[in-house]
């Protein structure tokens, strides 16, 4: 079965434009998760969508948006980019909703390398 | 979510067992344990949980104090495949971060052949 797949791997953005990250869940998982992660730091939580809603949200400002399809995929969407927006951008399925859930494994993908310039 | 303590670095020989430290002293009742581990250029992936008893997996084992105020997780057999950055979390049921991790920065752990 197919992990956690996301798009781009790599992206270039300047300054100012918007951009719009891709997630496919693992096929059943209903709950995705959004993380950043800083180079040099530990992931930082964005989002949590789980049947189509959102259910959590981290310390980000508005321009981070997201959205879950009837398919369980999901976008990452963020607008005006600043410079300290660089990031590994990592997404997260799982079957639950609730991270301990006995048996309720997270699976990460390998992330979209964002630059922006 | 309570906050955990790691160092920052550690070094192993391949073929040694390595034990990985965390504390975690504001612990709550209910307060799972977990650790991930991320390998260069990849995303994060789960190792083991756990409450109060000690478990077992096929990748690592993981003891926990009686007090639970720390834990630690062990390779038994250190391989250069494992050389990652090491993340010990804590999750508690129906806790404000529900359905989400919490990483701090983690254990870099060096491998030497």
């Amino acid at each position: 079965d197919a992990g956690v797949t996301q798009s781009p791997t790599h992206l270039i953005k300047t300054r100012g434009q918007h951009v719009t990250l891709r997630c496919s869940p693992i096929s059943g998982h209903k709950s995705v998760s959004w993380y950043q992660q800083v180079l040099g730091q530990g992931p930082q939580f964005i989002f949590q969508y789980y049947e189509k809603e959102e259910r959590g949200r981290g310390n980000f400002p508005d321009r981070f948006s997201a959205r879950q399809f009837p398919n369980y995929s999901s976008e990452l969407n963020v607008n005006a980019l600043l410079l300290g927006d660089s990031a590994l951008y990592l997404c997260a399925s799982s079957l639950a909703r609730w991270a301990d859930v006995p048996g309720n494994t997270i699976y990460f993908g390998e992330g979209s390398w964002l630059t922006v310039v | 979510d309570a906050k955990t303590t790691q160092p920052n670095s550690m070094e192993s020989n391949e073929e040694e067992p390595v034990h990985l430290p965390c504390n975690h002293s504001t612990i709550s009742g209910t307060d799972y344990i977990h650790w991930y581990r991320q390998l260069p250029s990849q995303g994060p992936e789960y190792v083991i949980h756990g409450l109060t008893s000690n478990v077992n997996n096929r990748m690592a084992s993981l003891a926990i104090a009686e007090d639970r105020k720390s834990s630690t997780l062990i390779l038994h057999r250190a391989t250069l495949r494992d050389a990652a950055v090491y993340y010990c979390i804590l999750r508690s049921l129906g806790g404000g971060s529900q359905g989400n991790l919490i990483f701090g920065k983690g254990t870099k752990l060096s491998v030497k052949p």
